[in-house]
């Protein structure tokens, strides 16, 4: 079975550091990867998705995130991060060859950023 | 863009009552998703449609029913509130072919049963 795991579930850096929030899938198949950011009482935007090819792929606001097959993983990373980042982040998993859509979402990640 | 729109940001029942929330997308898309979010829980799939009258359960399908009558709308229907249905909801559609799998949420309702 398909499953998602977001190994932390809170972290705080410091404003202008990096950060790597790291995702952990299992899946069978070439898996369809997205991370996802929601800020507070706000719903979920797209930050970035992996479909094939290049496994850096680049997102919105700065972010990248890297496709590892062997490690089974798709951590997510920006340079220097902004207050505004401050924000849950989920990795998310999708069959791909499903006509259903579904996709499996992690316990998501707390970023807070210190001034 | 993607518009998902949700009919409430907050609102507030009482147990017993039956509680509508109505979502509506205007991409066309065939696949629609309603999920409860909770604290320390991350997101629970609770119904989705993949196609007009079509609907499947998700992880957590009871206690809540669905209707997709129309292909830009999806209503999640809570027949008797509970205070355990208190929670964050939130819709989401895809299924546009050039981005696969990609889900597009809504602003989410926050909805509180006393």
């Amino acid at each position: 079975a398909q499953s998602v795991t977001q190994p932390d579930i809170h972290i705080t850096v410091s404003e202008g550091a990096s950060l790597e929030l790291r995702c952990n899938y299992s899946y069978g198949a070439t898996p369809y990867l997205f991370w996802y950011v929601q800020s507070p009482g706000q719903g979920l935007q797209l930050l970035l998705k992996y479909f094939s090819g290049d496994t850096l792929v680049q997102g919105i606001k700065g972010f990248e995130a890297e496709f590892k097959r062997s490690q089974s993983s798709f951590n997510l990373r920006k340079p220097s991060v902004h207050w505004s980042d401050a924000a849950e982040y989920f990795c998310a998993v999708g069959a791909g060859s499903s006509n259903t859509g579904k996709l499996i979402f992690g316990q998501g990640t707390t970023l807070q950023v210190k001034p | 863009d993607v518009k998902v729109t949700q009919s409430s940001r907050y609102l507030v029942k009482r147990t017993g009552e039956k509680v509508f929330l109505e979502c509506v997308q205007d991409m066309d898309h065939e696949n629609m998703f309603w999920y409860r979010q909770d604290p320390g829980l991350g997101l629970r799939l609770i119904y989705f449609s993949y196609d007009v009258k079509m609907k499947e359960k998700g992880d957590i399908p009871e206690g809540y029913s669905v209707s997709r009558e129309k292909k830009e709308r999806f209503s999640l229907i809570l027949e008797s509130a509970s205070t355990n249905q208190t929670s964050m909801y939130l819709c989401a559609s895809s299924g546009d072919p050039l981005t696969s799998d990609t889900q597009y949420f809504g602003p989410g309702t926050r909805l509180t049963v006393l």
